[in-house]
């Protein structure tokens, strides 16, 4: 059984910084792209950031509203993909789930509130 | 980015009834590899998102053949047909053939 587990999120201050972590299972991580997608309060889906294998040159990429402040990456000896959130604002307040092989599969999702 | 615009927005219907949801892309999502990245994405309330289809037609696992996606180039439609209770929901479109972005989504409420 695939599973998806993010972990990681809570009340963070403007400016400062968080990382998620999304453990997986029931796979062969090391073979699948993997996603981050978000959904502020409310709101639809936000695709976030994708990171691709090995196979691929693990090449990564990113959704305009995070460029340059979240990094996503992986540890396929783990099984885990992370991401790094930096100079976050309220407007990153959401879900954040974690997503394989663009959205077959999904997390439970974490929350991150960002408020001072 | 590309533009996905879901139409309606919201939509009722009875148990048994079939439903449709339309969504349209601002450039054609046939990719060059000749595929056409456009899935379709349920999430019922309160749980995580499900994907339903891939690839404009091909259903997911352990998804009932009573959902179907048509379409091509820009214009895409989700056909359900005998709705049942657990449709209930949230329908997003998403095309994954370049940057990936959803549509806006469409509400599956009960007539």
């Amino acid at each position: 059984e695939v599973k998806l587990e993010e972990s990681g999120g809570g009340l963070v201050q403007p400016g400062m910084s968080v990382k998620l972590s999304c453990t997986t299972s029931g796979f062969t991580f090391s073979d699948y792209w993997m996603e981050w997608v978000r959904q502020a309060p409310g709101k639809g889906l936000e695709w976030v950031a994708e990171i691709r294998n090995k196979a691929n040159n693990y090449a990564t990429y990113y959704g305009k509203s995070v460029k340059g402040r979240f990094t996503i990456s992986r540890d396929d000896s783990k099984s885990i993909v992370y991401l790094q959130m930096n100079s976050i604002r309220s407007e990153d307040t959401g879900i954040y789930y974690c997503t394989r092989a663009f959205l077959r599969d999904w997390g439970q999702g974490v929350m991150v509130t960002v408020s001072s | 980015d590309i533009v996905m615009t879901q139409t309606p927005l919201s939509l009722s219907v009875a148990i048994g009834q079939s439903a449709s949801i339309s969504c349209k892309s601002s450039q054609s999502l046939k990719y060059s590899d000749g595929k056409t990245y456009l899935n379709w994405v349920f999430q019922s309330p309160g749980q995580s998102p499900k994907r339903l289809i891939y690839q404009v037609s091909k259903l997911d696992s352990g998804v009932p053949d009573r959902f179907s996606g048509t379409g091509s180039e820009t214009d895409f439609t989700l056909k359900i047909s005998r709705v049942e209770a657990e449709d209930l929901g949230v329908y997003y479109c998403c095309q994954g053939s370049y940057s990936p972005t959803f549509g806006a989504g469409t509400k599956l409420e009960l007539k």
